[in-house]
Order: C-alpha cells, then structure tokens, then sequence
C-alpha cells in the first residue's frame, strides 16, 4: 500500500496561516471521510488534531481546521504560533486489506 | 489516568524475534481496535498491524506480513505484536495506538510513549 502524499515541507510566519495538502486516492482519501491528522514534536509521540476530515478533538485548538476534495485532504493552521513548528501526518482509512495508511509526513518550520 | 505503556523492544539479531508487549489503562480495552504503528530512525509513521477489540480480526501492512503477529490478553487489557525473521529495515520506534472509536481504526486517539527496536549484527 503506498503512503499518501504530502509536501516534505512548509514554512510561515508567526501569525500567518498555512496549508498541508494530503494526495491519496478513490480508495482511501476519496472514498472515506475517514481522513486524519497528527502533530508530532521531535522525540513525542503523535498527537490527534483532526479527525473524520474536519473534526477536531476537545482540547485541539480552533487554529486546526480539516476539509477535503476528491482525493485530497487538506490540514490548515491559522495564527501561526512557534510552538506549531513540528511535523505532521494525514493518515486514512483504506479499503486495501491493510485498512490503514499514512501520509510521508510534512515538516512545518515557524520562520 | 488513560494511558498506553509498550515495553520489549531491544537489540536483536537478523532473523530473530522479539514480542512487544502494550499495557492499556484508563478504558474499556477490549472495546475498541488497537493497532502497532512504527517510526524508523529519521524517517515517518508506517502503520504495521490492527487488532479489532472483541472481534479478533487482524490486518498487516503488506511489509510485515507473514512475519509480525498482533494479538491481545483481554484480561490484562494488553495488547502484544510478536515479530518474528526480523530485518534491518525493521529498526525503529514501534507505538502502541487506540482506534478513536469502537472496532474500526478509522484515527488514533490514544499513543504509546514507544518502544525502540533496533535489528543489527
């Protein structure tokens, strides 16, 4: 099963927003609206921001926002804050016998 | 205090085997589908197994199968993934993660700290 795609990297400033872009295909982004995201600090385990495309889990701030189109997901910040400089991965549901896939991941850098 | 613990990982040979064991507090473990995800050295997250809670279905990632076996220990709310012929390409931090909502892993609400795994000569 091949990872979904994600640009290796992003950079912004303090207070502007940014976007991730996650490219997979009708068999796990496009036909699920199982799509997830992850923020990992280095040495941390991953964090949930995002769930089922848009939702976002209590405690998660409003800055995170998920939505998709077709065969793409997309994770927006808003507001940066140097504190979001981390990596992060999408993830999907897939209909593949693996039922999991995730992203390469993307590395946000806080300018 | 909710929480996942792994332990078991070390240094093992090539071809060897080792069981990783993930001691689950906090929920109703056998109500929701646990799965192994694993982070080699530098590089990203690569989902490798899924235990659906009760239902005991399984799922592999195509570059563990036949070697990797998930299982679970209901009455100690523990989760276990024995890895057997293991590779260099094997090396990294093996999470134990918890499905989001009942027996599907459609997103992970709940991580590990980690357990390293390093295969070598």
């Amino acid at each position: 099963q091949s990872a979904l795609t994600q640009p290796a990297s992003v950079s912004g400033s303090p207070g502007q927003s940014i976007t991730i872009s996650c490219t997979g295909t009708s068999s796990d982004v496009g036909g699920y609206n199982y799509v997830s995201w992850y923020q990992q600090h280095p040495g941390k385990a991953p964090k949930l921001l995002i769930y089922d495309v848009s939702n976002r889990p209590s405690g998660v701030s409003n800055r995170f926002s998920g939505s998709k189109s077709a065969n793409t997901a997309s994770l927006t910040i808003s507001g940066l804050q140097a504190e979001d400089e981390a990596d992060y991965y999408c993830s999907s549901y897939t209909s593949s016998s693996t039922r999991q896939v995730f992203g390469g991941g993307t590395k946000l850098t806080v300018l | 205090e909710v929480q996942l613990l792994e332990s078991g990982g070390g240094l093992v040979q090539p071809g060897g085997s080792l069981r990783l064991s993930c001691a689950a507090a906090g929920f109703t473990f056998n109500n929701y589908a646990m799965s192994w995800v694993r982070q080699a050295p530098g590089k990203g997250l690569e989902w490798v197994s899924a235990f659906s809670g009760s239902g005991g279905i399984t799922y592999y990632a195509d570059s563990v199968r036949g070697r990797f076996t998930i299982s679970s220990d209901n009455s100690k709310d523990t989760l276990f993934l024995q890895m057997n012929s293991l590779r260099a390409e094997d090396t990294a931090v093996y999470y134990c993660a918890k499905a989001g909502t009942g027996a599907t892993t459609r997103y992970f609400d709940l991580w590990g700290r980690g357990t390293l795994v390093t295969v070598s000569s």
